[in-house]
């Protein structure tokens, strides 16, 4: 079945440390998007990309990084700049370069001790 | 910037009950307006999607519509089932790719 996974889907991470979080897509869509979701908030979009080697920043980019190597994934690193990353990361990806019907995965929630 | 907010936070109703969620937009310079479902913990489900030239989208027990003028969206569910129990969140596509997200509202259908 066609899908997005994403990995792990829990995570622990010391307070210093980078960690990566896998987005992988079988859908053949071309724009893939990472999302923080914090309680009380809506979704906020922390980087997309609507083309392999390309992507652009969200409304929440600093503190972040992203490769878009292959179509297929578009992994998130969050690093030690990242003040409060304790939330829980969801990847979308839809067809076309526009935010149009979106597909998520199960998401990845990221806890710093 | 596009606000969009979801009112009730929360609702419960009891099985069988129809009911509507709301969402509002201060931008009406929408492309879309989309209704996702999310379950505790998990990813989000798209439920119904309405292009900017149009009023309403139905998909089953599910319609939407849409009120680009007065900047609301609603989202009626009929016949409510337990397995309806979740949070609905709304977003609204200002651009190609901003999209902007309700903070949603937590259904819990009581059997």
């Amino acid at each position: 079945d066609g899908g997005i996974t994403q990995s792990p889907k829990y995570l622990f991470r010391k307070e210093g440390q980078n960690v990566t979080l896998s987005c992988e897509q079988n859908l053949n869509h071309d724009a893939m998007y990472w999302y923080r979701q914090d309680p009380g908030q809506g979704l906020r979009l922390i980087y997309y990309s609507q083309i392999v080697n390309d992507f652009q920043k969200g409304d929440i980019a600093e503190g972040y990084s992203v490769s878009r190597e292959k179509k297929e994934s578009f992994p998130l690193t969050v690093t030690s700049a990242q003040k409060n990353p304790t939330a829980f990361y969801l990847c979308a990806s839809s067809i076309g370069q526009a935010a149009n019907v979106l597909t998520f995965g199960a998401g990845s929630r990221l806890t710093v001790l | 910037k596009q606000e969009v907010t979801q009112i009730p936070a929360a609702l419960s109703v009891p099985e069988g009950e129809n009911l509507v969620l709301n969402c509002s937009f201060t931008d009406s310079a929408i492309y879309n307006l989309q209704w996702f479902r999310q379950d505790p913990g998990k990813g989000l489900t798209s439920l119904l999607l309405i292009q900017s030239s149009q009023r309403e989208q139905t998909s089953g027990r599910l319609n939407a519509s849409l009120d680009k003028s007065s900047g609301r969206s609603t989202l009626y569910i009929a016949a409510s089932q337990p397995g309806d129990s979740a949070t609905y969140l709304c977003a609204a596509l200002t651009g190609a790719n901003n999209l902007f997200f309700g903070t949603g509202t937590r259904l819990t259908v009581i059997p």
